[in-house]
This record gives C-alpha cells, structure tokens and sequence, in this order.
C-alpha cells in the first residue's frame, strides 16, 4: 500500500511570498489532515476534509491559508503571504475512519525568511 | 492549548532499559493514540486505547488508560538505539472533534 505523499520536501522563501503544498493521500481514505508543527512542539490542526468537504477549518488562519480538496482526492494548502511565524512542518495525514489510526506523509518543511 | 501534556519532556536511558512516558488530559476521549517521530520525519501510528479498554500491548509496547485520572503511559521493553524518537500522545474525542496532539517526549536511548 503506497503511503501519504507530499511535495515539495523542503522550501524556502522570503516573508509576503506565496507558496503551496501538495498531498496526495491513501487510496481510498476519505478524510484528509493538514497540521502544522512548529519546532519542538506537538502538530496542531489546521484542516480536515471528510471527501472534498470542510469538516473542521477553526484553527486555519483564513486571511492568509487557505486549503482545497477537489474531487475528494489530492488536496493542496496555500499560505499567502506568508509570514516568519509560519516557519513550521507542514504534515498531511488521512485516515479510513475518522479518529482511528491516521497515516501521515513525511511532510514539508517550510522556512520563511 | 493542547489536550494532551507528556511527562517527561525528555528522557534518556541506556539500551536494553524500559522506558515510560506518560500522558495527562482534560476532557472526555472516544479514543487516545501513540505516535513516534523520528527527527525530520512525519508521524508514525503505534498503537491506539479505546476508552473502554485499560490495557493494550502490541510487541515491545505496552499502553494503559485510566479515565478516572485522565492519564496514559506508554511503556517500552527491552529500549533499542532504533526507538531514538519524539513519542507524542494524542486525543480523540465524540464524533466532531479533531484528534489533538500533545508536545511530545523526546526519548534517547543510548547504546
């Protein structure tokens, strides 16, 4: 079974640029996961799509993240402008069952310089 | 905040020891989760408790809940260099709710 894929692995860019972030999950896993992991601390929920529908988005910045799933498949977060702060891991993470075992991609590591 | 808070922050033993990590939270849980994280790596799933249960082993893991103290402790046997790793505890609540990580402990053991 092929796992979580992310890309890119790694990015760098200045404050007030814009950058993306792919994720294509498990094959059959309806609910997909974006946290965030900032050094040294715990992730922290930014999104979680149930097909290509929002489930949870109250801790997603909305005035500058944003975040689709379409044809309830991949699904791409967006930050933008970005800001020093938002330097952190960026994880996708689906699941079969909402709650059970979740599976996560290697993630990607943003630096915002 | 956070739901779960690992106890210790860190941690460091010798190989062939036992480790214990513990983990505290605040609400009612459907569920609580293991994860392990090797450095610069995403979340592996290790083992979960459903709430009704008080004592699950899987290998060299052996996990416990009590819901009368809002408490779980993930034992590992026989520590290996392999189980170097941040381990981090998470929550699931009823249905609607997300699972929620706690700050994790970073566990080293040495060989």
């Amino acid at each position: 079974e092929a796992g979580v894929a992310q890309s890119p692995r790694y990015k760098i860019i200045e404050k007030r640029q814009s950058v993306a972030f792919w994720c294509n999950p498990i094959s059959g896993h309806a609910t997909l996961y974006w946290y965030q992991q900032i050094l040294g601390q715990g992730p922290k929920l930014l999104i979680q799509f149930q097909n290509n529908g929002v489930v949870d988005d109250s801790q997603l910045p909305k005035d500058r993240f944003s975040a689709e799933r379409l044809k309830g498949v991949d699904s791409t977060l967006k930050i933008q402008p970005a800001k020093l702060e938002d330097s952190a891991v960026y994880l996708c993470a689906s699941s079969l069952v909402d709650h059970y075992g979740y599976t996560f991609g290697s993630g990607t590591r943003l630096t915002v310089v | 905040s956070q739901q779960g808070e690992e106890d210790p922050q860190a941690l460091s033993i010798q190989e062939g020891e036992n480790a214990t990590m513990n983990c505290s939270y605040k609400t009612s849980i459907n569920n609580l989760q293991w994860y392990r994280q090797n450095s610069g790596r995403g979340l592996v799933h290790l083992i979960l408790i459903r709430s009704n249960e008080r004592e699950k082993h899987s290998g060299r893991l052996r996990v416990t809940l009590d819901t009368s103290k809002k408490s779980s402790s993930l034992l590992i046997t026989a520590s290996r260099a392999a189980d170097t790793a941040s381990y981090f505890c998470a929550t699931a609540g009823y249905s609607g709710s997300r699972l929620t990580f706690g700050e994790g402990t970073q566990l080293t053991v040495n060989p």
